[in-house]
């Protein structure tokens, strides 16, 4: 089945600093990846996908880039602000309706 | 749009008790409904995947007498935690697609802190 690592497990940046989590997975058929925000005390929240036929997508501050060949893709947040203090997780879909998920990242953005 | 609500939020009762937790798409059909179960500073625990009108899916590991969970309609699903006791205690969390198709996301409700006594 698929494998999904994720890293860091800790991020500590200053505010206006830029943010980078990488995740990789072991399935070369994967081929839809989401990340999800999750705040202290509630569920996770879609925040950025991408899909095997697109390398890099963006959405203001945040970005996912995909490198398909390396099996690896990666969440970007631009000028953090503290809003943005959270754990992030990484997914792969790997064929099926089932996402494996990352460990988490527990992203702190310091004023 | 895809908004999943999930209720209770917070759960606190004694050992022996069963608790129902609901989870709901208010905005669209879920045709398949997951239960997650998440430790502190854990990633998620698939538990079991809930499809309407039939038996639900259960992951390797989860006692499917203990945790009972109903899928009667497309925008319902529930958790039972039957006779719960102190081990039980977790963070529970629905999701739900909008297909069982590949390459949909499944959107989250807030969970439900699960404390037994």
């Amino acid at each position: 089945g698929e494998n999904v690592e994720q890293h860091p497990s800790t991020l500590s940046v200053q505010e206006g600093d830029s943010a980078v989590i990488k995740c990789t997975y072991s399935d070369s058929a994967s081929n839809y990846f989401p990340w999800y925000k999750q705040e202290l005390g509630k569920g996770p929240q879609l925040i950025i996908d991408i899909r095997s036929n697109v390398g890099e997508k963006k959405d203001q501050r945040i970005a996912v880039t995909l490198n398909k060949t390396a099996k690896h893709f990666s969440l970007h947040i631009t000028e953090t602000q503290p809003e943005d203090s959270a754990v992030y997780f990484c997914a792969a879909y790997g064929g099926s309706y089932i996402p494996t998920f990352g460990r988490g990242t527990s992203l702190i953005v310091h004023p | 749009g895809a908004v999943v609500s999930q209720h209770p939020s917070r759960v606190i009762c004694k050992s022996g008790t069963s608790v129902k937790i609901e989870c709901r798409s208010l905005d669209f059909q879920a045709t398949t409904m997951f239960w997650y179960r998440q430790f502190p500073k854990q990633s998620l625990m698939l538990m079991a995947t809930s499809n309407e009108g039939s038996k639900a899916t259960y992951e390797q590991g989860v006692e499917k007498d203990k945790f009972l969970i109903n899928h009667a309609s497309l925008t319902l699903s529930t958790l039972t935690v039957t006779s719960a006791h102190p081990e039980d205690s977790s963070f529970y969390i629905c999701s739900a697609s909008l297909t069982g198709a590949d390459n949909q996301p499944q959107h989250f409700g807030d969970g439900t802190r699960l404390s037994i006594l």
